[in-house]
């Protein structure tokens, strides 16, 4: 079946890292996404990974794959308070050519 | 480049009317055009998945009569909510893909609609 977890809240202090996690079920995924979402706002993409690769790095961002235990994550280096928003985990669902996307996690930010 | 524009942004309308939300790409041609609907504080939830020129697919639960799609062409998809009532009101949000949009899906910046 078609399923993207995450855990729902994270916090934590500015400047630190943030690492976000995700698990989904679709092992023959081609596409795995992060996007942001700021309250009222629609929806940014991030960063993507193809099925095939391991790791991604693109400025602060970091995404690691982990395809054997369908683990993905999303490391924010140097948190901001601007990075304040939901964070959306997704998968393009091959058989289908669907995105299906996790329940968020909500990132909140201590001084 | 792939820009996707979705209009209204925010809508109120009264229980009976219907309303249509526009999603248009602006810069490439969307073979596919998602409709995903959002409840408050939860996730987007994939309504249904429109091809230009065919009639849109549905997912399991998602009310065909209630939810019109129309993909009529290459660059626009409409979604009407016929007969709306306030348990309709949500966020809705378009994606669209084409040949150029080689690594994924673009998305609209979603439309507020409030049924009173």
């Amino acid at each position: 079946g078609e399923d993207v977890e995450q855990s729902l809240f994270l916090s934590v202090r500015e400047g630190d890292s943030s690492v976000i996690n995700c698990t989904y079920t679709d092992s023959s995924s081609t596409y795995l996404y992060w996007y942001k979402q700021e309250p009222g706002a629609g929806l940014q993409l991030l960063t993507y990974i193809f099925s095939n690769m391991d790791m991604k790095q693109d400025q602060r961002l970091t995404v690691l794959l982990n395809k054997k235990d369908k683990h993905l994550s999303l490391r924010i280096a140097d948190t901001q308070t601007g990075d304040s928003a939901i964070y959306f985990c997704a998968e393009m669902y091959s058989s289908a050519s669907k995105i299906i996307f996790g329940s968020g996690t909500r990132l909140s930010i201590r001084p | 480049g792939a820009v996707v524009s979705q209009h209204p942004s925010r809508v109120i309308c009264k229980s009976g009317t219907s309303v249509k939300i526009e999603c248009r790409s602006l810069d490439f041609q969307a073979t596919t055009m998602f409709w995903y609907r959002q409840f408050p504080k939860q996730s987007l939830m994939l309504m249904a998945t429109s091809n230009e020129g065919s009639k849109a697919t549905y997912e399991q639960g998602v009310e065909k009569d209630k939810f019109l799609i129309n993909h009529a062409s290459l660059t626009l998809s409409t979604l009407t909510v016929t007969s709306a009532h306030p348990e309709d009101s949500s966020f809705y949000i378009c994606s669209a893909a084409g040949q150029t949009t080689n690594y994924g899906y673009t998305f609209g910046s979603g439309t507020r609609l409030t049924v009173v």
